[in-house]
């Protein structure tokens, strides 16, 4: 089936410095997601981003946090600066549609702050 | 306030055993409930999904339960396989409004042969 391709799988750094998250989405798709997930917990949704623009955004996209895709490159999540709580699994996801049936997730990115 | 919630956190069956996973959620506005299986290194996957139109949905081993007037649904997992043991989340989203799909925390299940 599609595949959503997310490098790299883990990233450790030190608090205070940048990292960029990447995703590789569906050929064809429209609609890109950012999820987090913290060990053991839910994945909950940070962001949506369609058309080059944020669509939607929930209060864990803190002011740190920022997304592009640049010339239907990469889709990326870029965190700076770190902080110690950032420290969780990010999944990326798409979709052809605004839908929430039509979702396909990557691996994740498990992210280490130090 | 957790509007998906799931349980138990994790549940252990034998092999041939029918494993039972249970969700509940807050908000009457939800009108599709996937189930993902998430295998550890790997992609959360649609499993299979339900809409409120029906009380009961099948696709081979596995059949959703659900119960529009308590807010609750069940995952049944029929004749058990090891290679079935992994993390399932019950998730929620509505149509209308929000399109959001909200999590719940997961039950991690294992299959012992």
């Amino acid at each position: 089936g599609p595949k959503v391709l997310q490098i790299p799988s883990h990233q450790i750094i030190d608090m205070g410095q940048m990292v960029t998250l990447n995703c590789d989405p569906v050929s064809n798709h429209l609609y890109f997601y950012w999820y987090k997930q913290i060990l053991g917990q839910q994945m909950e949704f940070l962001v949506n981003f369609y058309n080059g623009k944020v669509m939607e955004k929930s209060k864990l996209f803190k002011d740190q946090f920022s997304v592009e895709r640049p010339d239907g490159s990469y889709f990326t999540l870029k965190i700076q600066p770190t902080a110690l709580e950032d420290s969780a699994v990010y999944f990326c996801a798409s979709s052809l549609e605004l839908s929430a049936e039509t979702l396909y997730f990557g691996s994740g990115t498990r992210l280490t702050v130090l | 306030q957790q509007q998906v919630r799931q349980s138990p956190q994790s549940l252990t069956v034998w092999e041939g055993e029918t494993a039972i996973l249970n969700c509940s959620y807050e908000d009457s506005t939800f009108d599709y409930f996937p189930w993902y299986r998430l295998f550890p290194g790997e992609s959360p996957a649609l499993l299979i999904a339900i809409r409120p139109v029906s009380n009961k949905k099948e696709d081979g081993r596995f059949t959703i339960f659900f119960n529009k007037r308590e807010k609750k649904l069940s995952l049944h997992i029929t004749d058990s396989q090891p290679g079935d043991s992994a993390t399932y989340f019950c998730a929620a989203s509505a149509s209308s409004g929000s399109w959001q799909l909200i999590f719940g925390s997961g039950t991690q299940l294992t299959v012992m042969p």
